[in-house]
C-alpha cells in the first residue's frame, strides 16, 4: 500500500543548530509534499509546498531561509530547520500526494523536534 | 487557522452518547478530510470527503459545500474515542488548513 515514511520521529538539537527531517513516499508518487509543524498547544501550519517541477511556494511567516525544503525526486523531500530555537520546537509532518491520482493526501508520523 | 474554524474546542460525553464536531471555512474549496490525532502526534485518517455524506462504523462525515460547513458525528461514543479531532480543508491551489482542533473526552 501507500505510505509516507519519516525520520527521524523524534530528535533533539541545541539552540542554534541547524535539524535535518526526511520524508520518503512509498507505493506512489509523490508529485507534491507539504510541510506543517505543529507548535505546543497549536494546530498545524503549513510551512510550504512542493509541486514538482514548480517553484516551492513558503507560507507568510516562513522562508527557505529559514525552511529550506528539497523536492527532487517523486519519492523523497527533505526540510532542514536553520538556527533552530526554542520556538521552533514542536511536531513536523509531511504530506504528500500524486495529482494523477484522486487519493487523499497522505500524511507521515511526524518529526518532533526538541530545542535545548 | 483563519480559514477553517472547528467547533467546538472541547467536548465532555458519558459513553454512550453522540458528538457532533463542526467545521465551517471562510472560503471555496476541494475537499475537506477529518483526522484523529494519537496521542504521540500522528495523524489518523477518518475521511476525505468533498461533498456529501460518507459513512465509517459509528463514524459519519458531511460535507455541504454550499454552506460551506463540514461535520463529524460520532455515535454511541467510547472511552477510547477520547482525543483530539481535526478537520483540514483543502482549498484550489492545493493548500491544506488545519482547524484548531476538538479535544473530546468520553467518560465511563
Amino acid at each position: 500500500g501507500a505510505l509516507v515514511y519519516q525520520y527521524p520521529r523524534r530528535t533533539i538539537c541545541k539552540s542554534g543548530t541547524s535539524m535535518r527531517m526526511e520524508c520518503q513516499a512509498v507505493g506512489f508518487q509523490a508529485t507534491s509534499v507539504a510541510w506543517y509543524r505543529q507548535s505546543p498547544q497549536k494546530t498545524f501550519e503549513l510551512i510550504a509546498l512542493s509541486t514538482v517541477n514548480s517553484a516551492i511556494k513558503y507560507e507568510q511567516n516562513f522562508t527557505q531561509e529559514k525552511f529550506p525544503i528539497s523536492h527532487p525526486n517523486l519519492s523523497f523531500s527533505s526540510m532542514t530547520v536553520l538556527n533552530a530555537y526554542l520556538e521552533d520546537r514542536g511536531l513536523y509532518l509531511c504530506g504528500a500526494r500524486d495529482w494523477d491520482s484522486n487519493q487523499a493526501p497522505l500524511f507521515g508520523e511526524g518529526t518532533r523536534l526538541s530545542v535545548l | 487557522g483563519q480559514q477553517v474554524q472547528q467547533s467546538p474546542a472541547s467536548l465532555v460525553l458519558q459513553e454512550g452518547e453522540n458528538a457532533e464536531l463542526q467545521c465551517n471555512f471562510s472560503t471555496s474549496l476541494n475537499s475537506m478530510q477529518w483526522f484523529y490525532q494519537r496521542p504521540g502526534g500522528s495523524l489518523v485518517s477518518l475521511f476525505y470527503n468533498p461533498s456529501g455524506t460518507k459513512h465509517s462504523g459509528r463514524l459519519t462525515s458531511t460535507t455541504v459545500i454550499k454552506e460551506r460547513r463540514s461535520s463529524l458525528h460520532i455515535s454511541s461514543s467510547q472511552t477510547t474515542d477520547s482525543g483530539t479531532y481535526l478537520c483540514a480543508l483543502e482549498m484550489g491551489n492545493n493548500r491544506i488548513f488545519f482547524g484548531d482542533g476538538t479535544q473530546l473526552v468520553v467518560k465511563p
